[in-house]
């Protein structure tokens, strides 16, 4: 069956770097791959997508790269600030009008 | 302004008791969803509703219900036959056509007795 991995593992880094979150997925082979950001008690909001045949995507300081043959995507925030502390969350679509979301990486920020 | 609306934020309820969870949406979408939400797990979906009067399954199902009697309105009937009701629930709502991303309201916390 098609699975979503993110690392549970919370990533903790320093404000001023770069965070990168991973997201793997087996059984799949989807058109397109996208990112939310979740706040806690929140819902998550939609950050970015990228399609199959793009390699990567950027937005503002966020950057998506999508590799078919690793599976993989990496979620790229530079200058990282305490204000990007949250979990980010990898989607798939999961068939029809489905999305199949991963469990989520925390982001820790520290000033 | 926009959005998908729950209410409400917390819930309380006694074991037994069938509890509904509402959500509304203004954003003219054809699809919507309902999410339960774990500690440090994903999100596992409930029911979806692609068109009004229509709704599907998704991965647990059982001990919940829905209706999509209108186009802006999806709630979720939460009954006694969950065996573990205690989670934060979300809804979402989503654009038809490929590569839309969803819409998710601020998700209702419900804690049973």
């Amino acid at each position: 069956s098609q699975k979503i991995e993110q690392n549970s593992e919370a990533l903790n880094i320093q404000e001023g770097k770069t965070a990168t979150l991973t997201c793997n997925y087996t059984n799949y082979s989807p058109a397109y791959l996208q990112w939310y950001r979740q706040d806690p008690g929140r819902g998550p909001v939609f950050l970015l997508l990228i399609r199959e045949n793009e390699k990567e995507k950027r937005k503002e300081r966020l950057k998506v790269t999508f590799d078919t043959t690793l599976k993989q995507s990496l979620f790229h925030i530079t200058a990282s600030q305490p204000a990007d502390s949250a979990t980010y969350l990898c989607a798939l679509p999961g068939g029809g009008f489905k999305t199949i979301f991963g469990a989520g990486t925390r982001l820790f920020v520290k000033a | 302004d926009g959005g998908i609306t729950q209410s409400p934020k917390y819930l309380f309820r006694k074991e037994g008791q069938n509890v509904t969870l509402s959500c509304e949406q203004n954003l003219n979408h054809d699809a919507m969803y309902w999410y339960r939400q774990d500690p440090g797990q994903g999100l596992r979906l409930i029911y979806y509703s692609q068109i009004v009067n229509d709704f599907q399954k998704g991965d647990i199902a059982e001990g919940y219900s829905v209706s999509r009697e209108k186009k802006e309105s999806f709630p979720l009937t939460v009954t006694s036959a969950q065996k573990n009701p205690t989670a934060f629930y979300l809804c979402a709502s989503r654009d038809s056509g490929p590569y839309n991303e969803q819409f998710f309201g601020p998700g209702t916390r419900l804690t049973v007795l």
